[in-house]
């Protein structure tokens, strides 16, 4: 039930682009996305809701394939400051089911 | 200003004896949730609180319990800790359901 998230581990120069997978067994009705740096709690990025909607948070957006059960995490021209392990977090339909992904951890070097 | 705040913030326990884990806020939100995250793992909801309606999660052992006395407070109880319980404990707060929720800084605990 765990959603499954790709690459596990990711490092870019500062200034490329990255894009994070996350993939659920389960239908979805919204998809959350965190981020979180070491020693610290996770921080909201963004939500999105069912309707294959695509959102944007400054240089960070996503997408969300209501049908295929996947959400995507776009970051463009990265910043030291997005390092961090990024988290999709997903709610279902039925019940009170909310499972955070794997995660991804992204590092951006000088 | 502090938002959902955590106490203590480092917690020793010793095996076996009760520990009592605390979580306030001041965003007046409705839902508040604990979560387990043990190193390099992802958060992993144990219950939430939607106002007074208590909601466990299937798996999480009977040795966690929960009280909310009121709207900006929770307690997490465990009753009797066992090694594999230390973890970091990260409360979490949001007006609703499908909503975004707001973590506080967590509390580490230690069991020896």
């Amino acid at each position: 039930q765990q959603p499954v998230q790709s690459p596990q581990a990711v490092i870019l120069r500062e200034g490329e682009d990255a894009v994070i997978n996350c993939s659920s067994s389960k239908a979805l009705y919204s998809v959350h996305w965190y981020r979180q740096k070491h020693g610290e709690a996770p921080v909201f990025l963004m939500i999105l809701l069912k309707g294959g909607e695509q959102k944007g948070h400054e240089k960070i957006s996503a997408s969300f394939n209501e049908k295929k059960q996947q959400s995507s995490l776009y970051l463009t021209a990265s910043q030291l400051s997005y390092s961090g392990t990024y988290f999709c977090g997903t709610e279902g339909y039925t019940g009170n089911q909310f499972y955070f992904g794997t995660g991804t951890s992204l590092t951006v070097i000088p | 200003d502090a938002m959902v705040i955590q106490n203590p913030r480092y917690q020793v326990t010793q095996f076996g004896k009760p520990v009592t884990l605390s979580c306030s806020q001041t965003l007046n939100h409705n839902v508040m949730y604990w979560y387990q995250q043990k190193s390099s793992q992802a958060p992993k909801l144990l219950f939430h609180y939607y106002d007074k309606d208590f909601n466990n999660e299937a798996d999480t052992p009977d040795n966690f319990q929960s009280r909310r006395p009121n709207t900006s407070f929770c307690f997490l109880d465990i009753r009797s800790p066992g090694l594999g319980d230390a973890a970091m404990y990260l409360c979490a707060t949001s007006r609703g359901l499908e909503i975004e929720q707001y973590f506080g800084p967590g509390t580490r605990l230690t069991v020896t």
